[in-house]
């Protein structure tokens, strides 16, 4: 079965730096979820979209930028970067049914140097 | 503010014996719980889903049960086996409307010795 996609798997990054994470739902899934994991942390919930609008907001940083296109795919836009910002970013899809589970990809790891 | 604990941290068994890990939250308000498996540096593998009104879940070895009204959630491993070393985590989802996301829990990290 279709999985979630994100790319690119690993990323390094210099302070100040931008950078671009993208993900790509399962097909059909038409809500997308961002999470940040740090090392030996729980995933924290940064941004969601629903039908491309921005459904709800967690601890997502002024310096990050998030949007849904029309094909559902969603770009993690991250600017002046910090060292602080070197985690696990994951992307989740579900269905529109709030009942629904949410599926992860596999993650990019973000190093800033 | 939902805060999800997770209970213990870290457990070491023998292969075989049948374990319990433990999640509790603190507002009872939810939609539904998921557990997740997560192998170090990977993503999270999505292993049970129980909605509000359900009280457990099974698939295979694991159980999953749920007493919303006090705010707590239990995994079920049955005769463990080295591959079922992970971390654990619990979330809770708060809202039934679409993209309302997950809380998550810290995590129990298990190790299942040959």
């Amino acid at each position: 079965a279709a999985g979630v996609i994100q790319s690119p798997r690993h990323l390094i990054k210099e302070k100040r730096e931008t950078a671009t994470l993208k993900c790509y739902p399962i097909p059909r899934h038409d809500t997308v979820y961002w999470y940040q994991q740090g090392p030996g942390q729980d995933p924290q919930f940064l941004i969601s979209f629903y039908e491309k609008m921005q459904s709800d907001k967690g601890s997502i940083p002024d310096r990050f930028s998030a949007q849904q296109f029309s094909d559902y795919h969603s770009e993690l836009n991250m600017s002046s970067l910090e060292l602080g910002d070197s985690a696990l970013y994951f992307c989740a899809s579900s269905l529109v049914r709030g009942g629904s589970p949410l599926h992860f990809g596999n993650g990019t790891r973000l190093t800033v140097t | 503010k939902q805060e999800v604990t997770q209970i213990p941290a870290a457990l070491s068994v023998p292969e075989g014996e049948n374990l319990v890990l433990n999640c509790s939250f603190t507002d009872s308000a939810i939609y539904n719980l998921q557990w997740f498996r997560q192998d170090p540096g990977k993503g999270l593998t999505s292993l049970l889903l129980i909605q509000s009104s359900q009280r457990e879940q099974t698939s295979g070895r694991l159980n999953a049960s749920l007493d919303k009204s006090s705010g707590r959630s239990t995994l079920y491993i049955a005769a463990s086996q080295p591959g079922d070393s992970a971390t654990y985590l619990c979330a809770v989802r708060r809202s039934s409307n679409s993209g309302y996301a997950l809380n998550f829990g810290k995590g129990t990290s298990l190790l299942v010795t040959p």
